[in-house]
């Protein structure tokens, strides 16, 4: 089945430790996405990337990284996770003709000790 | 930017019961989808219904655009159906506030 991966599904990392956290897809979507989901609230995005073309949202922190090295892979590095960092993050994809439809990995649910 | 708000932020059920969603919007949209989060955090995808009326097994949505409204009906709920609900618009998906659905047995 074609479908949105997320490695790992839970992730600890220590207060300023650099964390990298994967999505793969095997949907063949030029759109990849982020989202940052904390406790009880909706998703956000923190960017996403037409094919290889990065769009940081403007409220994104600097601490905030992506790499896009193929169609397949997206990854989101936190370069010194602070305790505020801990959410779950979400990857999605997306046809760039049909951004409004969107298909979303299980998450990676990160905690910084 | 456009808000997104939905109501009633809790609901609790029993099993068997009918319920009502309602996701409100600031301006005009030219996307509205629902999606149901499941306790593991998953996002699901129910509907994409930037206007008018779709239906799938228990659950329907209708959207009316030019009152900046959508609804999401469940009926007949079950355990399974508990988790939040979010609405989203646009294609950038500005997300509602959710809606959290928990069903009694």
């Amino acid at each position: 089945d074609a479908m949105v991966i997320q490695n790992p599904r839970y992730q600890v990392t220590q207060f300023g430790k650099p964390v990298t956290l994967s999505c793969s897809q095997t949907l063949n979507h030029n759109v990849m996405y982020w989202y940052q989901q904390k406790s009880s609230q909706a998703p956000k995005l923190l960017f996403h990337y037409y094919d290889k073309d990065f769009n940081n949202e403007a409220d994104t922190p600097d601490n905030f990284q992506s790499r896009r090295p193929n169609t397949s892979f997206c990854f989101l590095d936190i370069r010194s996770p602070g305790l505020g960092d801990a959410a779950m993050y979400l990857c999605a994809t997306s046809r760039w003709d049909r951004a409004y439809e969107q298909y979303f990995g299980p998450g990676t649910r990160l905690t910084v000790t | 930017g456009i808000q997104v708000e939905q109501s009633p932020p809790d609901l609790i059920l029993q099993e068997g019961a009918n319920s009502t969603l309602r996701c409100n919007f600031s301006d005009s949209v030219n996307n509205l989808q629902w999606f149901h989060q499941n306790p593991w955090g998953q996002l699901i995808n129910l509907f994409y219904i930037p206007s008018g009326t779709k239906q799938n097994g228990r659950l329907s949505a209708t959207t009316v655009a030019t009152e900046r409204y959508s609804l999401l009906y469940i009926s007949s709920s079950q355990t399974t159906d508990s988790g939040v609900y979010f609405c989203a618009a646009n294609e950038k998906l500005t997300f509602g506030t959710g809606t959290r659905l928990t069903i009694i047995p």
